[in-house]
């Protein structure tokens, strides 16, 4: 989910689990959905992206749902590693009027080992 | 090598001053962006362009200006009318504006003394 002010939504997992972090979006009309991690001090990088004529697509060790009923992203990291722990954000291509790629607060995700 | 490159990485300016942070792609990108970091935050678009000699403003343009005379470079000027600079400052550049995946620098961190 997203947040409010400084405090990031955190998830703490432990080294091998699966991880799931959401996102919700706010425009029905958005057609492209982006995930991105961000390590402390650096640019985001890139993981994966999915159009919403799609469902779901999968990545190395990632996975993205993309659920359009409820406006719903989620990212699932497969067994988690001490080096995916950053802070994730989801982006959504908003529509309508003025085009922009919009940027959810983040997530923080901890991986403890 | 392709990529982004943004300098200085640390910059500190006093009150009143302008300054231009740097961004020079060679990823034969059309669009490039400027977005803004605070703490906590997700990222907030400034201004971006989509082709050589246009630019456009984003959700927060007041108190910076942009240009884009070459396709590899887009600098922005942080004036002295922007009466809070201390930032994380990234910039970007895709394919196509908003619709394909944004390559990001690794940021430079704006502070004003």
């Amino acid at each position: 989910g997203e947040s409010v002010g400084l405090h990031l939504p955190t998830l703490s997992v432990q080294e091998g689990d699966n991880s799931i972090i959401n996102c919700a979006y706010s425009n029905s009309a958005s057609d492209y959905f982006i995930w991105y991690k961000q390590e402390s001090g650096k640019g985001p990088q890139f993981i994966i992206d999915i159009r919403s004529n799609m469902d779901k697509r999968q990545g190395q060790r990632v996975t993205v749902l993309l659920n359009k009923t409820v406006k719903h992203l989620s990212l699932q990291i497969a067994a988690t590693q001490p080096g995916d722990s950053a802070v994730y954000f989801c982006a959504e291509n908003m529509q309508g009027g003025s085009e922009k790629l919009v940027f959810g607060k983040g997530t923080k995700l901890t991986v403890n080992p | 090598d392709g990529g982004i490159t943004q300098s200085p990485k640390y910059l500190f300016r006093k009150e009143g001053q302008n300054v231009t942070l740097s961004c020079e792609q060679n990823l034969n990108h059309d669009a490039m962006y400027w977005y803004r970091q605070d703490p906590g935050q997700g990222l907030r678009l400034i201004y971006y362009s989509q082709i050589v000699n246009d630019f456009q403003k984003g959700d927060i343009a007041e108190g910076y200006s942009v240009s884009r005379e070459k396709k590899e470079s887009f600098p922005l000027t942080v004036t002295s009318a922007q009466k809070n600079p201390t930032a994380f400052y990234l910039c970007a550049s895709s394919t196509r504006t908003f619709s394909t995946e944004a390559f990001f620098g690794q940021g430079t961190r704006l502070t004003v003394v």
